[in-house]
């Protein structure tokens, strides 16, 4: 049973901003928005996490809407670099694992 | 530092033979974990050591799966007998204590079983 929701694919010119959305309409109130992807033949990376507050770190930004029923992830400037699959997972604050699911296929373009 | 380090990172067997897959966690994190990734399952977590203790063993297949964790810096996930259906990407990951810590991921051993 998904617990989110992601396109399958999409494109992004290189130096140019990529928005990443997640739809997870059913999350509860002690579920963290968790965000990995994964290069070609590499094991998955963690980007970000957040709870309801907007986040940002070196890689990355996490926007959360009000309701938290959705997230997007930005990153400010995509580079050849970046094409992965970006997966969007939500978990409960006492939970250990990661259920990954399709997630997204970015491909940045020069 | 170093990541997390599996070994190897090929391995190409007979079917019924034995595999064992290896993995090295970064130093001082206390959560280990073994993930399977295959084209039509994608990614699930096999195994949980929390502490060198294995917490949740669910995602394991079956008896022909077993893993262990002797100390904490070493892990194994042994495949005896090895079947055609085990070729997949296994993944090692670890995390410092706490369930909301990020996962750090080792590149992985692609087994594939003839």
């Amino acid at each position: 049973d998904a617990k989110t929701t992601q396109p399958p694919s999409m494109d992004c010119a290189e130096g140019r901003a990529a928005n990443l959305p997640c739809n997870h309409s059913t999350i509860s109130g002690n579920e963290y928005v968790y965000w990995y992807r994964q290069i070609h033949s590499q094991g998955p990376q963690y980007i970000i996490h957040g709870l309801k507050n907007n986040e940002t770190n070196e890689m990355a930004s996490l926007i959360i809407t009000e309701d938290r029923k959705s997230s997007t992830l930005i990153l400010p400037h995509a580079t050849l670099r970046d094409t992965a699959v970006y997966y969007c997972i939500v978990r409960d604050y006492n939970d250990y694992k990661l259920s990954f699911g399709a997630g997204t296929t970015v491909t940045v373009r020069a | 530092d170093a990541g997390v380090i599996q070994s190897p990172r090929h391995e190409v067997t007979e079917m019924g033979q034995e595999v064992t897959l290896r993995c090295k966690p970064i130093s001082g994190h206390n959560s280990l974990f073994w993930y399977r990734q295959t084209m039509m399952r994608g990614l699930e977590l096999l195994i949980y050591f929390n502490n060198n203790v294995p917490i949740d063993d669910s995602g394991m297949p079956e008896d022909r799966f077993s893993a262990k964790m002797p100390n904490a810096s070493f892990s194994t996930l042994k495949i005896q007998p090895s079947e055609p259906r085990d070729s997949a990407v296994y993944f090692c990951a670890s995390s410092l204590e706490g369930p909301r810590r990020e996962a750090f991921f080792g590149q992985g051993t692609r087994l594939t079983v003839v």
